[in-house]
């Protein structure tokens, strides 16, 4: 089993819809987790974040996780064509020994269609 | 005014050659970062760097070396290109040194280097 697991689509919705995309992982080490949005030819950046378990709400995204199912998910609501991009969710935590991990999700491709 | 560029943003070459890829970041950032995007998007870190410690990912193979001339500098050497090095490389830096990935240290990627080896 991959220590992060996220279905990379595509995902094809029409304007205005509600998206929700998921990450599944297997470390319970992981304590940050994070979202990051990818545009065509550009590099990652850092959409939403969250620490350990809850909900956190940034205008129309919203970012949930459930340590106990180890299950993240990000909303995003009346979506407009220019969330169209990859969306990769990523987490880190402390494995011991001075050690930390940053794992990337596989990335889910979103288009939203006017 | 980019925070973190790489170059060359292209880079088409043939089996066996070596290649450079220059990533500067004009952020203060106390730790760079090179990450491998293959075909499938998936993204993997390769090495991190600060003035202190290079960290390097034990599956990445040694035709692949990291330089870093300053802080603000951290470049990446492949020699004897092979057709399986074929990917998008990206470059990366956030504040703080260690390896402690935390909401107030995100990283901030360069728009990555389109590597194509013939």
């Amino acid at each position: 089993q991959k220590e992060v697991e996220q279905d990379p689509g595509p995902l094809s919705v029409p304007e205005g819809a509600i998206v929700s995309l998921n990450c599944t992982y297997s470390n319970s080490a992981f304590q940050y987790f994070m979202w990051y949005r990818q545009y065509s030819r550009k590099g990652p950046e850092l959409l939403m974040y969250t620490y350990s378990s809850g909900n956190k709400e940034d205008g129309r995204f919203t970012a949930q996780v459930d340590k106990s199912s180890k299950y993240i998910s990000l909303f995003i609501r009346d979506s407009q064509p220019s969330d169209s991009a990859t969306y990769l969710c990523a987490m880190s935590g402390y494995l011991g020994a001075g050690s930390y991990q940053l794992t990337f999700g596989k990335g889910t491709k979103l288009s939203v269609i006017p | 005014d980019t925070a973190v560029s790489q170059t060359p943003k292209y880079l088409v070459t043939q089996m066996g050659n070596d290649k450079s890829i220059k990533c500067e970041q004009n952020l203060g950032h106390d730790t760079m970062y090179w990450y491998k995007q293959d075909s499938k998007k998936f993204l993997k870190i390769m090495f991190s760097y600060n003035n202190k410690e290079l960290i390097i990912n034990e599956t990445v193979p040694n035709r692949f070396s990291p330089k870093s001339p300053d802080k603000a500098h951290l470049n990446l050497h492949i020699n004897s290109l092979e057709l399986g090095d074929s990917a998008v490389y990206f470059c990366a830096s956030r504040s703080g040194g260690g390896q402690g990935f935390t909401y107030n240290s995100p990283l901030h990627f360069g728009n990555g280097t389109r590597l194509t080896v013939t």
